[in-house]
């Protein structure tokens, strides 16, 4: 069965990175698409972003362009996210999630993920605080 | 950027029908998919694709769309379905799509 099993905990400063880590097993790692996820406290889920765990390419909220970094080491099946310059309001649990379907060819032979959260990890709790 | 829109919350009594919606601009062209989340725990995929149902997710739950809404309707709602209900979808086709959540929908049954 599908599994994700997340990093523990983590307390950083103000202005520090935080690189959170995502094992993935019962599946193969690079068919799928991973996502991050985050919920602060009491807050609503945001998506940060997905890479193409075949390929390695991403795509990035705007809201977190230039701050997040999403990668993957398929001979370990794992993903990561480091988010750096880290502040108060970065403070949240942080999910990886794989997608729930499987990617397609389009009419050129291209791998299309449908970019489905369907499977998720237990969540990291990431704390900035001074 | 690309937003969905839900209501804050919504209350039945058990038995009843909870409908939750979810409007965004690209819904006509993009599925949308339905979370559970219930407190201190992670989400739950319940709806996707739309109406599809995951396997082990109860029949009560069902999902549809018309136009740019899509609705998560729980038919006889339970004590045990009281908990957050995000709509997710993404801004556009293809590899260089980025998703988006709603804001939730706190879903009370009392």
């Amino acid at each position: 069965q599908v599994q994700l099993v997340q990093s523990g905990a983590e307390v950083k400063k103000p202005g520090a990175s935080v690189k959170v880590s995502c094992k993935a097993s019962g599946y193969t790692f690079t068919s799928y698409a991973m996502h991050w996820v985050r919920q602060a406290p009491g807050q609503r889920l945001e998506w940060m972003g997905w890479i193409n765990a075949g390929n390695g390419n991403t795509k990035y909220s705007q809201k977190f362009q230039g701050r997040v970094t999403i990668t993957r080491d398929t001979s370990a099946s794992t993903a990561y996210m480091e988010l750096s310059s880290l502040r108060s309001e970065d403070t949240a649990v942080y999910y990886c999630a794989r997608d729930f379907l499987p990617y397609y060819y389009d009419s050129s032979g291209h791998r299309i993920f449908e970019l489905s959260p369907g499977y998720w990890g237990q969540g990291t709790l990431v704390t900035v605080s001074s | 950027s690309y937003e969905l829109t839900q209501p804050p919350s919504v209350s039945v009594s058990p038995g009843q029908t909870a409908r939750i919606t979810c409007s965004g601009d690209a819904l006509p062209k993009k599925y949308p998919y339905w979370y559970q989340q219930k407190s201190g725990q992670a989400p739950v995929l319940v709806i996707y694709e739309d109406s599809k149902r995951p396997s082990g997710i109860p029949e009560r739950f069902s999902g549809s769309s018309s136009g740019t809404m899509a609705t998560l309707t729980i038919s006889g709602a339970q004590v045990e379905d009281e908990a957050d209900y995000y709509c997710y979808s993404t801004d556009s086709s293809g590899n260089h799509s980025r998703g988006v959540f709603g804001g939730g929908t706190k879903l009370t049954v009392l």
